[in-house]
């Protein structure tokens, strides 16, 4: 499809694991962000990458989290040891341009993380 | 620092009725954006407007409508004869000039329409 692809679409995982989300962007969108959205709650940002770069990680809430997009394209969500306060539903947006000045963000249907 | 504040937690409403759902913001930037997002069940947000801070125009689009007031720090969103498909929840959010779309989001509204 056209639109931003997330897998996998529901990841259970026991504490303590390794986990992988990946997010597909649309088809030349340079902009690609990551969000957190846990229940009952907006959606949290975590990170941004320009390219492939990460231009803001700021809301990145520790060290177990890391993203990457390696080729400006694809990007992947890693979470080391996971912990049951990690269960959310994982955002992926893109954007054609960096800024709300211009452009819309869209978002993929997210991938829900549950740790056990 | 950034704040969205949507009071409503949730509303329910019969079909036809018109429905206002509240957004009040902060922040100390000159030039900011605002946007409503809309999370059906499926999960995905939907975009359906941004504002920028320099635009005060109130927009109409079809059944949807903004008030934009910097005044009072609000841009409250509107849905004229509501329908059951407008059953969601409804993001209000705010970003500044240089964040990009790194975007803070109020808690949400969520609105349930009955037949």
């Amino acid at each position: 499809g056209a639109g931003v692809s997330q897998t996998p679409s529901n990841k259970v995982t026991e504490k303590g694991k390794y986990v992988e989300l990946r997010c597909d962007p649309i088809s030349g969108h340079t902009a690609l962000y990551w969000y957190r959205q846990s229940l009952g709650q907006g959606p949290e940002f975590l990170i941004y990458f320009q390219g492939t770069g990460a231009a803001d990680d700021s809301g990145l809430p520790n060290d177990r989290f890391f993203a990457v997009r390696p080729e400006g394209s694809v990007s992947t969500l890693k979470i080391q040891r996971t912990e049951r306060g990690d269960s959310a539903v994982y955002l992926c947006a893109s954007s054609l341009t960096a800024g709300p000045n211009t452009g819309e963000l869209f978002f993929g249907e997210g991938s829900r993380l549950t740790v056990l | 620092a950034q704040k969205v504040t949507q009071a409503q937690t949730e509303i329910s409403v019969v079909e036809k009725e018109d429905v206002t759902l509240d957004c009040v913001y902060e922040t100390r930037d000159t030039t900011y954006y605002l946007f409503w997002y809309k999370q059906p069940p499926s999960g995905e947000l939907v975009f359906l407007i941004r504002r920028n801070s320099f635009d005060e125009q109130n927009e109409i689009s079809g059944r949807y409508s903004w008030n934009f007031q910097k005044s009072t720090s609000s841009f409250n969103f509107t849905i004229t004869a509501s329908q059951v498909v407008d059953s969601a929840v409804y993001f209000c959010a705010l970003s500044d000039d240089l964040s990009g779309y790194a975007l803070n989001f109020g808690k949400g509204t969520s609105l349930l329409v009955t037949p």
